[in-house]
């Protein structure tokens, strides 16, 4: 089946930048996502990318896309508190969405 | 923006029970219904996938005698864990999406439901 997979944790210092990063496997999918999910809560799209571009940039995020390695980041410029969370990279197989295992960000003062 | 209801958020139930969840869409109508597994620390595993009117489809693994789900409208679809074991213990979310199409999801409007937390004693 298709594999998507992130690192587990990230912890970051209020004010600086935070990377997040995804490998998957379907060369096939046209768009990738990033969800953020707040502890006990459901899932919010932050940004998609569409598979022939290689960056998008939407206020402090940055999603940067590398499809011949078929890796994925999200930037998060001057993270604050209120980013962290756990951080979901997904693709599209077929009509589904297919999640990676998501990274935890906790972020300190 | 549009919300999906999701309820009970957290369940407690004794082993060999069944639970019952609801997912609905208040503001929209879900042509299609998806439901997620979410264990500690790791991924949400896709469990299946129904339409409005006709069976759910499952995906490998999944026991469908196990995981009843039943999208009997366009706004309301549910998942019975019969018979719950605490294995079953777990993070369980719905999504409905609108529309259909080869475009982003997000352009076809995915929402996600806020999650139940079933612990199975």
């Amino acid at each position: 089946g298709e594999d998507v997979e992130q690192s587990l944790f990230l912890s970051v210092r209020e004010g600086d930048s935070s990377v997040i990063n995804c490998t998957y496997t379907d060369s096939s999918s046209t768009y990738l996502y990033w969800y953020k999910q707040e502890p006990g809560a459901g899932l919010q799209l932050l940004t998609y990318i569409f598979s022939n571009m290689d960056m998008k940039q939407d206020q402090r995020l940055t999603v940067l896309l590398n499809k011949k390695d078929k890796h994925l980041s999200l930037r998060i410029a001057d993270t604050q508190t209120g980013d962290s969370a756990i951080y979901f990279c997904a693709e599209t197989y077929t009509d589904k969405l297919i999640f990676g295992t998501g990274t935890r960000l906790q972020v300190f003062p | 923006g549009a919300v999906v209801s999701q309820h009970p958020s957290w369940v407690i139930c004794k082993s060999g029970t069944s639970v019952k969840i609801e997912c609905r869409s208040l503001d929209f109508q879900a042509t299609t219904m998806f439901w997620y597994r979410q264990f500690p620390k790791q991924s949400l595993m896709l469990m299946a996938t129904s339409n409005e009117g006709s069976k759910a489809t499952y995906e490998q693994g999944v026991e469908k005698d196990k995981f009843l789900i039943n999208h009997a409208s366009l706004t309301l679809s549910t998942l019975t864990v019969t018979s719950a074991h605490p294995e079953d213990s777990s993070f369980y979310i719905c999504s409905a999406r609108v529309g259909r199409g080869q475009g982003p999801i997000i352009n076809e409007k995915l929402f996600f439901g806020s999650g139940t937390q079933l612990s199975v004693l």
